[in-house]
């Protein structure tokens, strides 16, 4: 089956770095999405990965490795209006999207 | 008014009751979807309309029937819910190119609840 893995919850301090991990199963790849969710709020696009590597965004990276059907959200120079949930998403070979759960990212002063 | 907008934002209903969700976007997108967001859960895909052509998922239940009337409309009718339909739903919009749609823009979806 296909399927998203990401921690459900981490928490960092303002000021700091922190990565988000995303691993993914999919049938075929075709590219894959990084939306922020704050709360009772639309999640909102933030990057998009379909070759390896590392692509960045002001604070905020993305990087892909398509062999190890991995990703992830790298957040520099923590604020305060940085806690929210954050959700992979990658598309298959039917340029579906499988969604991962989210990681509600706390951050603490 | 920009991007897309849903209403209502809360919405309490009864199991016998019938309700409408409404969402429009002003983007010119050609594709408009509706997803189911449980708390720690996975979004859910519940329909898609791409060109105006509906492409439904199955397991949807069909207590939840979806209405596209133009490219920029889409409207989610709701009739006797179960409280399990309790969740957050949330409308977006996308171009769809030849090689599938682009990225998602969501609106701030409606808290549904079903007493």
């Amino acid at each position: 089956g296909q399927n998203i893995d990401q921690p459900t919850e981490m928490t960092a301090t303002e000021g700091a770095i922190v990565q988000i991990n995303c691993t993914y199963q999919t049938s075929g790849f075709n590219g894959l999405f990084w939306y922020q969710q704050h709360a009772g709020e639309a999640p909102t696009f933030l990057s998009y990965n379909v070759l390896d590597g590392l692509e960045e965004k002001g604070r905020f990276s993305s990087f892909l490795s398509r062999s190890k059907g991995y990703s992830y959200l790298l957040l520099k120079e923590l604020q305060m209006k940085d806690s929210a949930s954050y959700l992979c998403a990658a598309r298959d070979s039917n340029y579906q999207l499988i969604w991962g759960a989210g990681t509600k990212l706390i951050i603490k002063p | 008014e920009t991007g897309v907008t849903q209403t209502p934002r809360h919405l309490v209903m009864g199991m016998t009751n019938k309700k409408s969700l409404k969402c429009e976007q002003h983007l010119g997108h050609n594709a408009m979807y509706w997803y189911k967001q449980s708390a720690k859960k996975p979004l859910e895909l519940m329909f898609v309309y791409s060109l105006e052509e509906r492409v439904e998922n199955n397991s949807v239940p069909s207590r939840f029937s979806p209405e596209c009337p133009n490219s920029s409309h889409l409207f989610l009718h709701l009739h006797t819910l179960q409280p399990e339909d309790s969740a957050l739903y949330l409308c977006a919009s996308s171009q769809e190119s030849g090689t599938g749609p682009e990225k998602l823009f969501f609106g701030s979806g409606t808290q549904l609840s079903v007493l």
